[in-house]
């Protein structure tokens, strides 16, 4: 079975600039995550979505947003960039949502760099 | 609430000897905890997770874990550290209807 895939890996995009993220998850798998990862605040999430529809949202910003589609892929998109988005931003994908205690499996992540 | 606090930010071991990555939890339910593993330019991997079965969970790579209720702690060990082990790993913690709660990881060394 093939893992979650993210794309693109990598992204060099300049301040004010809006960018979108994509995530394919495991096959059957309905729950998508999306976490950002910095060396300052480490792993933080972003928000989760299940069944085309926003389940939970962390603590970020209107700038950060996401949707998931009927085959449950999922985007994500920040807009008005800026140098503090700079970051890896992971996407985790699951069988169910945050009502169940089953694990999540992470992609690759994609690595974004705002200059 | 819920929160993880990985006590160690890096730890170093010689090749064969003990790991002892150390967390402990806070929840105000019942929570479920897990370890991942991030290589370097790499997404995270599961290592194991507990959830109120067995305290005593069995992960991949030979690693473990033991969930102390009494010293809210899920610490992670392995008999023998391999070069390959080398990498952050992560505590998490998660209760039911809430996000995973991720610990700021523990580096770990492995020297030859």
């Amino acid at each position: 079975k093939a893992g979650v895939t993210q794309t693109p890996r990598y992204l060099i995009k300049t301040r004010g600039q809006q960018v979108t993220l994509s995530c394919s998850p495991i096959s059957g798998h309905r729950s998508v995550s999306w976490y950002q990862q910095t060396p300052g605040q480490g792993l933080q999430f972003l928000f989760e979505y299940f069944s085309e529809t926003q389940r939970n949202k962390g603590n970020f910003p209107g700038r950060f947003s996401g949707r998931q589609f009927s085959n449950s892929r999922s985007e994500m998109n920040v807009s008005t960039l800026e140098l503090g988005d700079s970051a890896l931003y992971l996407c985790a994908s699951s069988l169910a949502g945050q009502g169940s205690f089953l694990e999540q499996y992470f992609g690759p992540g994609t690595r974004l760099t705002v200059t | 609430a819920q929160s993880v606090t990985q006590l160690d930010s890096h730890v170093s071991v010689s090749e064969g000897t003990p790991v002892l990555l150390r967390c402990n939890y806070s929840s105000s339910y019942s929570p479920s905890l897990f370890w991942y593993v991030q290589h370097p330019n790499k997404g995270l991997q599961l290592l194991l997770k507990y959830t109120s079965a067995a305290t005593l969970v069995k992960g991949i790579n030979g690693f473990e874990a033991e969930f102390k209720k009494s010293e809210t702690s899920f610490h992670l060990t392995k008999p023998s550290a391999h070069m390959s082990d080398a990498a952050e790993y992560f505590c998490v913690v998660k209760a039911l209807g809430n996000d995973m709660r991720f610990g700021a990881g523990t580096r770990l060394t492995v020297k030859p």
